[in-house]
């Protein structure tokens, strides 16, 4: 299965600046997902990121808030723009393994906390 | 619509008391059921794959099973580096993935 770096680990953010993260995949993979986990809550899917395509946000993220750069098929970024503490979060990204077999990875997740 | 309950959401264990963590779901066309571990400040770290009802995978001391409308995770005797939180996730429509709340186990010596 794919290996993922993502960083950074965790940061904290004055309100109103972006933090940008970046996922590095040791293969290339088709679709790389981005995910929100709030604390003591399970993963919410922001967006999926295909490589040369504008990302696809679920319900409730738009592009102007988290916009996500996709220049090729390893590596992703995800920014969260004009932070409030409400963005006080851990981000991972994804990766499919290309067989169910073996599910999908996980980035370690960078944890965000907005001040 | 596509749904994955988990219970406990708590789990308390002694070292060796064996115990089974519960994942109920519907789901309109399962395309896969799987189980991650979430270590504290880590991302999900995979465990298991289930597709059809009766399937049963086993690694050290996990089991998951499935049935068509639940999946269980038992631990046998399990030990305090078990501690963590379990993830249930469904493959729905679309290669969608729905994620359970998890279970919280703490495993104590």
């Amino acid at each position: 299965s794919a290996v993922i770096s993502q960083k950074p680990s965790r940061d904290i953010c004055q309100r109103g600046t972006s933090l940008t993260i970046q996922c590095q995949v040791d293969s290339q993979v088709t679709m790389m997902f981005w995910y929100r986990q709030q604390p003591g809550q399970s993963l919410t899917l922001i967006a999926t990121a295909n490589q040369g395509s504008e990302a696809t946000y679920e319900s409730g993220f738009v592009i102007d808030k988290f916009p996500i750069s996709r220049p090729n098929l390893t590596f992703s970024t995800l920014t969260v723009s004009n932070m409030s503490p409400e963005d006080s979060s851990i981000y991972l990204c994804s990766v499919g393994s290309g067989s169910g077999d073996y599910g999908y990875t996980f980035g370690s997740g960078t944890r965000l906390t907005v001040v | 619509e596509d749904q994955v309950t988990q219970s406990p959401e708590a789990l308390r264990l002694q070292e060796g008391e064996s115990s089974s963590l519960n994942c109920s779901y519907t789901v309109s066309g399962l395309r896969g059921l799987f189980w991650y571990r979430q270590d504290p400040g880590k991302g999900p770290e995979f465990l298991f794959t289930l597709y059809s009802a009766g399937e049963e995978k086993e690694k050290e001391r996990l089991k998951a099973t499935l049935t068509k409308k639940e999946s269980f995770l038992h631990i046998t005797a399990p030990k305090p580096e078990d501690s963590a939180t379990y993830l249930c996730v469904l493959q729905g429509g679309y290669n969608k993935l729905i994620f359970g709340a998890g279970t919280r186990l703490a495993v104590h010596p």
